[in-house]
């Protein structure tokens, strides 16, 4: 079965630090799709960026890159600089590509993220 | 282009009564997802449908049932409203390439 773990429940810095969000996933599945959310204090989920199985190259967006891993089968987040508004609920979510017949999509636990000025 | 609606935004139910939450995507997705997230917890698949007519549980479908007659509706019911069940439920939808666009949310109470 897949499963995600995000073992970092709660992380607190202080502004302009670096932080990185630890991302685990399990699956038997040979095609599969990961994902990072933020969800702010209003609730709502934002999709930051979606890696396919097949492309390990690291990604830079801004202040915000991770870093793909399969040999660990990790997926981590890392904000450099952080800032104040960055404080959120982040969640890494694994969505299979249908090898074993298996559409679901689940999410880990969340990290929640404490900025301060 | 509205996404993916949920109706109703808030609901307090009593114990033993039951109600639908209404989801509605308006984009042609076939994927579609309901799951609840209980305060300070991440979330937990309820049920999904990989198209019109199929539906299928996720990690914790007890107490729920869904349909899906149309491809732009996934309502999830819940028969018998237990205290157990009061939770923020967000409905999901999934394109092609495995983007997935999620409703506002409903955050429901059951005393």
């Amino acid at each position: 079965a897949q499963k995600v773990t995000q073992a970092q429940t709660e992380i607190s810095v202080v502004e302009k630090e670096d932080v990185t969000l630890d991302c685990v996933y399990e699956t038997r599945d040979t095609t599969y799709y990961l994902f990072w959310y933020k969800q702010p204090p209003s609730g709502e989920l934002v999709f930051l960026i979606r890696r396919n199985s097949f492309d390990e190259q690291n990604e830079i967006s801004g202040r915000y890159s991770w870093n793909f891993q399969k040999s660990t089968s990790s997926f981590n987040f890392t904000i450099t600089a952080s800032q104040v508004v960055d404080s959120a609920v982040y969640f890494c979510a694994l969505d299979l590509g249908g090898d074993y017949n298996n559409n679901d999509m689940r999410f880990g636990a969340g990290t929640r993220l404490t900025v301060k000025p | 282009n509205a996404g993916v609606t949920q109706t109703p935004k808030f609901r307090i139910l009593k114990i033993g009564q039951s109600m639908t939450l209404q989801c509605t995507q308006d984009m042609n997705h076939n994927y579609m997802y309901w799951y609840r997230q209980d305060p300070g917890m991440g979330l937990k698949l309820i049920y999904y449908s990989v198209g019109a007519g199929i539906t299928d549980k996720g990690e914790v479908p007890n107490g729920y049932n869904v349909s899906r007659s149309t491809t732009e509706d996934f309502p999830l019911r819940l028969e018998l409203a237990a205290p157990s069940q009061t939770s923020v439920y967000f409905c999901a939808s999934r394109s092609r390439d495995y983007e997935a666009f999620f409703g506002q949310g409903t955050r429901l109470t059951v005393v």
